[in-house]
Order: C-alpha cells, then structure tokens, then sequence
C-alpha cells in the first residue's frame, strides 16, 4: 500500500498524559500536513512542512502541541498535559504539489 | 474574513434522484478548490481539483463544476454506496488550506 499511512488508528488517554502519533506520507510528496477534526466539522489546519522545515502553524496548535519530521520523512505529532478538548480525530495529509492525500487518522479519546 | 461554506448540510435521496451540493467560498487568492468524500470514522478521499472558472471534472456519477463564487458537486442517479459525507476545501494565499464542514449524503436504497 503506497497512501498515507498513520499510527495508531486509536488512542485513549488519561488527561494530563503525553501522547504521541506516527504519520509515514507517500514516499515521494515532499509536503506533510496535520490536521484536527471533530465530530460534524471539517478538518481545521495545525501544521506544515516542507521537507524537513515547519513553515505553517495555526493558533490553533497551542504549546502543548509539538510537531516534528525529522529528515523530511515521516512526522510525529506530540500533544503533551493531554485535555479533554484534546479528543478529536488527527488527521496527516501529504502532497507534492497542491492536492492534499490524506491518511486514515488517529481517533484520540482523552478521559 | 476567509469563509468556506457547505450546503445543505445533510441530504437524503432516494436510489436515482440525482441532485447537486453547494460549496460557497470568500477567499482571496484562490489557488484551488478541492471535492473530498469521507466515509465515518476514516479520513477524506480525494475526489477532484478544480483551479479556474468554468472548469469541470467528472468521475462516474459525479461531477465537479466551479464559478468564481463557489463550486458544485452534481450527483446524477445515486446509490446507497455514494452516502458519504462529501467535503470541500479551498487552497489561497500561501498555501493556506480551508475545508467547509460538509455535506451529509444519505441515498436510500
């Protein structure tokens, strides 16, 4: 399978834990993307990079958020004091030039 | 300010009845516009781009047309396996990517 790929599918949490999700992008699409979605709404832009570089964030992604993509490959998305607001569906999306591939999600529970 | 919106917001057809979903957007700077369809609990397929006025794209029973204000997404004759919801986003600016909150399609059989 070549598309976007992400892990885990799911995840409960405690609030106040860390939690950290994996997104591997198509091999060759040099743009990632992390997105957050909740239920009945569209999916609201956190971050972006360019290869390696985070060029993009939005307000949305608070300090508690980190995200990185270390040699341009896959991508981590940390979300540290974890909050009940937190729970939510993360979603990654990777591109080449413009038209955005998204991967299955990571479904956060926070209790 | 930067808008995207989608309407209805749910839709239920019967198996045949075709129809059309609207996206209206208040951007500046459109870079493209994009037709996404999510099933429940996984995360959005692509469907289509459009990037200028006038522009149309088709793939089986859908087809995509855009204006300068806003875009639609015909359905023609349905099934039960096109429910979905259907998504749309704008690409403007530098990059910036802004979805609508979708439409809700229901086909009965």
């Amino acid at each position: 399978d070549t598309g976007v790929s992400q892990d885990p599918r799911h995840k409960i949490t405690k609030r106040g834990q860390n939690v950290t999700f994996r997104c591997d992008p198509i091999s060759e699409h040099n743009r990632l993307y992390w997105y957050r979605q909740t239920l009945g709404q569209g999916p609201e832009f956190l971050t972006y990079f360019q290869n390696e570089a985070q060029l993009e964030k939005s307000r949305l992604l608070s300090d508690r958020f980190s995200a990185e993509r270390p040699k341009g490959s896959f991508s981590t998305l940390e979300i540290q004091r974890t909050e009940q607001g937190d729970s939510a569906m993360y979603l990654c999306a990777s591109s080449l030039i413009d038209t955005q591939y998204f991967g299955p999600g990571t479904r956060l529970t926070v209790l | 300010e930067d808008q995207v919106t989608q309407s209805p917001e749910a839709l239920r057809l019967q198996e045949g009845e075709s129809s059309s979903l609207n996206c209206s957007y208040t951007v500046s700077g459109l870079r493209g516009l994009f037709w996404y369809r999510q099933d429940p609990g996984k995360g959005p397929e692509f469907l289509f781009t459009l990037y200028s006025a006038g522009e149309e794209k088709e793939k089986e029973r859908l087809k995509a047309t855009l204006t300068k204000k806003e875009s639609f997404l015909h359905i023609t004759a349905p099934k039960p396996e096109d429910s979905a919801t259907y998504l749309c986003a704008v690409c403007y600016n530098n990059n910036d990517m802004r979805f609508g909150a979708g439409t809700r399609l229901t086909v009965k059989p």
